[in-house]
């Protein structure tokens, strides 16, 4: 089990620029989450693929941002014209779809730090 | 949607003490709860989870709790050691997503 795998972990871009996370889910996972946490807060869910079809948008992912999931494999977190609130750590999770009430692992996140 | 309240938000306790971390929720629909476990700067790791049609699970020094008639559960740990310093967050799902708490920032004093 390698787990889940996100890259890069580390990005400081300027504001308004473009910045793209990938997630590598377990292999045998066809669940796979984005969450968002900001320091001193808990993951927020921002949005969830079951295979490659994208089932649920949180109200907090603007229309700048933009997730993937083409294959049902990797998944792409697009954020456009990044903005000084967007910084915080994207994070990456996956669950198998036996049901509901599934064990969700987490990657190790992305942190994003816009200046 | 669901909100998940969690407390206490800092909570200090000595070394092979017991320390228990409540959460309430909103959705009576949720049907999962897990608890995980975040250090400084690192993933969020699943310690124990608990389903709605069970009362109480325990592993080890841990055992979480839950209520679905008052629609809240609890995080003891047992013989607490120092490496149990760390961030909690309790969560509650539906429909596959995750609304965490705001997290408890437990202390083990030597």
């Amino acid at each position: 089990d390698t787990g889940v795998s996100q890259n890069p972990r580390h990005k400081i871009t300027k504001r308004g620029q473009n910045v793209t996370f990938r997630c590598d889910p377990i292999s045998e996972h066809n669940r796979l989450y984005w969450y968002r946490q900001t320091l001193g807060q808990g993951p927020e869910f921002l949005t969830y693929f079951q295979n490659e079809a994208q089932l649920e948008k949180s109200r907090l992912l603007s229309d700048r941002f933009s997730a993937e999931r083409p294959k049902g494999s990797f998944s792409t977190l697009e954020i456009q014209r990044t903005e000084q609130g967007d910084s915080a750590m994207y994070l990456c999770a996956s669950s198998p779809s036996t049901g509901t009430g599934n064990t969700i692992y987490f990657g190790e996140g992305s942190w994003l730090t816009v200046v | 949607g669901e909100n998940v309240e969690q407390h206490p938000s800092t909570l200090s306790v000595q070394e092979g003490d017991s320390a228990v971390i409540k959460c309430t929720y909103s959705d009576s629909a949720s049907n999962y709860f897990p608890w995980y476990k975040q250090e400084l700067g690192k993933r969020p790791q699943l310690i124990i989870d608990i389903r709605s049609n069970v009362g109480e699970k325990k592993d080890q020094r841990i055992a979480v709790t839950l209520n679905k008639t008052a629609k809240h559960f609890s995080l003891h740990i047992t013989e607490t050691q120092p490496e149990d310093s760390a961030v909690y967050f309790c969560a509650a799902s539906k429909n596959e997503k995750l609304t965490f708490g705001t997290g408890t920032r437990l202390t083990i004093i030597p």
